[in-house]
């Protein structure tokens, strides 16, 4: 079992609408809890750190749930120019300072 | 441009041929890592260094993997004997030190290897 689970998609959606990805991770231990993008054959970009209070950075809303162990990030009024892999990621303690990738979710936002 | 470097981008190679690829981090960035990433999956890390020090490569996907980074500023990735399954993206990235167990890294536009 991975580390950390995704929904692969794709998720095609038209502009201005809501969309919601979510992500499971496996070890209790984690630590740091991160959303990345990366465009089609680009490297990957931090997106926003979660907190498990929530955070929020403009159109873009992220949730930690340490019980469920579930991370999830919400697009408000997509733009065509979200259209993007999103890769839920996860550092803990045990891994020192790796990130463990989840395999993405590919959003396709459509005029 | 101050972002993190990698050449070549691209590498075509016959299997069996030894093949080495090149980061330059960030210049005040003492950590670098490598990550390698196949098609339709995530970054797979593979070993970082703080300095010149090696301090985790038990990740490396087989001994035909080292790394090394001689004077704690570029790093150098070897693939011995390649393989066809060892096509894949691999990326570099750096970060500083910093307090805590995390600093954000930030990932090199990677090299694009491929094995006949």
């Amino acid at each position: 079992r991975k580390e950390v689970e995704q929904d692969p998609g794709p998720f095609n959606v038209p502009e201005g609408a809501t969309v919601a990805f979510n992500c499971t991770y496996s070890n209790s231990a984690s630590q740091s809890f991160f959303w990345y993008r990366q465009d089609c054959r680009k490297e990957p970009k931090l997106l926003m750190s979660v907190y498990s209070s929530g955070n929020e950075d403009g159109r873009f809303t992220a949730q930690l749930n340490r019980a469920s162990q579930y991370i999830s990030l919400l697009i408000r009024d997509s733009k065509l120019s979200d259209s993007a892999t999103y890769l839920c990621v996860v550092n803990n303690a045990n891994s020192g300072y790796a990130l463990n990738f989840g395999k993405g979710t590919s959003l396709l936002v459509t005029p | 441009d101050t972002g993190v470097s990698q050449d070549p981008r691209h590498k075509i190679t016959k299997r069996g041929q030894n093949v080495t690829f090149r980061c330059d981090p960030i210049s005040e960035h003492n950590r670098l890592y490598w990550y390698r990433q196949t098609l339709g999956q995530g970054p797979e890390f593979l070993t970082y260094f703080q300095n010149e020090a090696q301090l985790e490569k038990s990740r490396l996907l087989s001994d035909r993997f080292s790394a090394e980074r001689p004077k704690g500023s570029f790093s150098t990735l070897e693939i011995q004997r390649t393989e066809q399954g060892d096509s894949a993206m691999y990326l570099c990235a750096s970060s500083t030190p910093g307090q805590g167990t995390y600093n954000e890294q930030f990932f090199g536009p990677g090299t694009r290897l491929t094995v006949l």
